[in-house]
């Protein structure tokens, strides 16, 4: 499978405790982006990597998450002391540097977070 | 700030009755309006990538169009495979100076179900 590929594909925790989410990109892909999506919205932009240098954030990110891509290949997103609001589908998304204007972002599976 | 609306929020459709779904949008200045499938517990499945007021692009039983103010997406005699989530994101232009890195924001979806 060439895809973007997560995991966990699920995971349940109790609040306070800490969780960490892998993301496996397409491998020809330096662009990493990290979405999260709750019941019956559209994804929401959380931070973007290119290469190992994360240059953008969202406000939604708060200083309870970070997010690492240490050699520029796979990535990790943490949350510490979890909350039940942190509880949604976190997506990671990967596509190439442009030389063209665009280039289509493809989606993992997202990781399913429930927060008790 | 980019804003997307997409309507319906639900649409329900008999096999075979052909419709259309809405994406409005209001950006700064618009590189690429995306079109993507979610089928439920899964990440978005990419469908199509529009750049500039008048294109179309097609994919089986699906068209999509693209205005200055909003797309469409047109499904033809729809089968019930075709039931799923529709999203659709846009990429902008950021302001001079600033950098823009494919963020892109989506709207809700549309929830289409055919009915057999």
């Amino acid at each position: 499978d060439t895809g973007v590929s997560q995991d966990p594909r699920h995971k349940i925790t109790k609040r306070g405790q800490n969780v960490t989410f892998r993301c496996d990109p397409i491998s020809e892909h330096n662009r990493l982006y990290w979405y999260r999506q709750t019941l019956g919205q559209g994804p929401e932009f959380l931070t973007y990597f290119q290469n190992e240098a994360q240059l953008e954030k969202s406000r939604l990110l708060s200083d309870r998450f970070s997010a690492e891509r240490p050699k520029g290949s796979f990535s990790t997103l943490e949350i510490q002391r979890t909350e039940q609001g942190d509880s949604a589908m976190y997506l990671c998304a990967s596509s190439s540097f442009p030389g063209v204007v665009n280039t289509e972002a493809f989606f993992g599976q997202g990781t399913r977070l429930t927060v008790v | 700030e980019d804003q997307v609306t997409q309507s319906p929020e639900a649409l329900r459709l008999q096999e075979g009755e052909s419709s259309s779904l809405n994406c409005s949008y209001t950006v700064s200045g618009l590189r690429g309006l995306f079109w993507y499938r979610q089928d439920p517990g899964k990440g978005p499945e990419f469908l199509f990538t529009l750049y500039s007021a008048g294109e179309e692009k097609e994919k089986e039983r699906l068209k999509a169009t693209l205005t200055k103010k909003e797309s469409f997406l047109h499904i033809t005699a729809p089968k019930p495979e075709d039931s799923a989530t529709y999203l659709c994101a846009v990429h902008s232009f950021v302001p001079a100076g600033g950098t823009s890195y494919g963020k892109l924001t989506f709207g809700q979806g549309t929830i289409l179900t055919v009915h057999p």
